[in-house]
């Protein structure tokens, strides 16, 4: 079947342009994640949806930061007037449901590359 | 707050030695799963292993097993019979039992497999 699916998978944006990042999980899954990949480094926790509800949205670095999942499926994330310290690749991950003490794999999309300049 | 750490930022071997990539981790809890997850040069994060905390019995998948030390918080992946294909980032990552279940990732190390 059909894995998860980021689009666009490259973003160049000019400092102070707004940007929405567009994930499409598999069909099915409950969470979703957001993470943030500096280059050369490990993801980053951004946020996490359960269905259309965003139960966590700890690592989102500022209030430009913003995240929807509004019927529980695809989702966008969106960042207002974009900083090169946005530069970054931006995962998105889904897995089939969530909590209850036990461990659901997270799949994960390409990524999509923003660069801001 | 949970942490994990890949002291080895590259490492490259000849193809078919055995390797094995480092890991450590902090965390209060007593309970929770630890990943080894390969990213290709393409960035499709796919997941390698998993080791649920209170299993004593190590993990294995084909060539990939790990070494899980509880007590000593160390969570290695050894890798038989490398291939070319195996060459890839490697990130280790823990996740909590409960709530939002985010991974939290190490730094990576840069695995090459040369002919």
């Amino acid at each position: 079947g059909a894995g998860v699916s980021q689009s666009p998978r490259y973003k160049v944006a000019k400092r102070g342009q707004d940007v929405a990042l567009r994930c499409d999980p598999i069909s099915g899954h409950v969470s979703l994640f957001w993470y943030q990949q500096a280059l050369g480094q490990g993801p980053e926790f951004l946020t996490y949806f359960q269905n259309e509800a965003q139960l966590d949205k700890s690592g989102l670095p500022s209030d430009r930061f913003f995240a929807e999942r509004p019927e529980g499926s695809v989702s966008t994330l969106k960042i207002q007037r974009t900083q090169q310290e946005d530069s970054a690749v931006y995962l998105c991950a889904s897995s089939l449901n969530a909590g209850g003490g036990s461990s659901y794999e997270q799949y994960f999309g390409p990524g999509t590359r923003l660069t801001v300049t | 707050a949970q942490t994990v750490t890949q002291s080895q930022p590259e490492m490259s071997v000849q193809e078919a030695e055995t390797v094995t990539l480092s890991c450590t981790y902090d965390t209060s809890e007593s309970n929770y799963y630890l990943f080894w997850y390969k990213q290709p040069p393409s960035r499709q994060m796919i997941l390698v292993i998993r080791q649920e905390a209170y299993k004593q019995q190590n993990a294995t998948e084909n060539r990939f097993s790990v070494n899980f030390q509880k007590a000593a918080k160390s969570f290695s992946l050894k890798i038989s019979d490398s291939q070319l294909g195996d060459t890839a980032m490697y990130f280790c990552a823990l996740q909590p039992p409960q709530g939002a279940q985010k991974l939290v990732f190490g730094q990576g190390t840069r695995l090459t497999i040369n002919p």
